[in-house]
């Protein structure tokens, strides 16, 4: 079975500034997804970011670029120029390729951007 | 464009009573559908997922149940609430791939915050 950790409850940042969140999995499959998904105190969840495991390039939108360390099994996501409006909770998850999305989460983590 | 609705966004039910939440997806076909819950201080836990009319797979033992009576209509029951019933449930969809490994990501709808009483 595959599991997403995301060890940090809680995270601050100032506006303007840059946070990185971090994310771990656990699979032994070669060819699987990660994403990161936002959810706004309107508990919307809303997709950040997809990386596809085999691509060594990092995947970016924006402000919002990841680093993925496969070898690591790591899937940190970085927040550039943060803002008020990234105020939210952050979940890591992961789906194995054909698995028709089943998508597993980590616990999320908490990030307040600070005027 | 594709949007998903689910109802109701509040839900008050005493122990004992039956629940159904019902979510609809519009704007695409034979879409994969989702029911996932989040408990307080938790992640995302995938409750049911189906493929088809019909089709539904669980993934967690409960006193739940999910029913597909049409392709883009997903509904969430049970005869009889628990306390741990509790929490927010999420509706979601994806486009089916089939066999290919193109995973589409999940379109979540805005949520019903069930609260058990």
């Amino acid at each position: 079975a595959q599991t997403v950790t995301q060890s940090q409850p809680e995270m601050s940042v100032q506006e303007a500034e840059t946070v990185t969140l971090s994310c771990t999995y656990d699979t032994s499959e070669n060819n699987y997804y990660l994403f990161w998904y936002k959810q706004p105190p309107s508990r919307q969840m809303i997709l950040v970011i997809r990386q596809e495991a085999y691509k060594q390039q990092n995947a970016t939108e924006n402000r919002f670029s990841v680093n993925f360390q496969k070898a690591a099994k790591s899937f940190s996501l970085k927040i550039s120029d943060s803002q008020l409006g990234d105020t939210a909770m952050y979940f890591c998850a992961f789906s194995l390729t054909g698995a028709n999305s089943k998508l597993t989460f980590g616990k999320g983590i908490t990030l307040s951007v600070r005027p | 464009s594709q949007t998903i609705h689910q109802w109701p966004a509040t839900l008050v039910q005493p122990v004992g009573s039956p629940l159904s939440l019902e979510c609809t997806v519009e704007g695409t076909s034979n879409p994969n559908l989702y029911w996932y819950r989040q408990a307080a201080g938790r992640g995302l836990q995938l409750l049911f997922y189906s493929v088809g009319i019909g089709q539904i797979s669980s993934e967690v033992p409960q006193n739940l149940s999910a029913s597909r009576p049409q392709d883009r209509q997903f509904i969430l029951s049970s005869k009889k609430l628990l306390l741990s019933d509790s929490g927010f449930y999420l509706c979601a969809w994806s486009v089916r791939q089939g066999q290919s490994s193109y995973n589409s990501p999940l379109h979540f709808g805005n949520g019903t915050r069930l609260t058990v009483t």
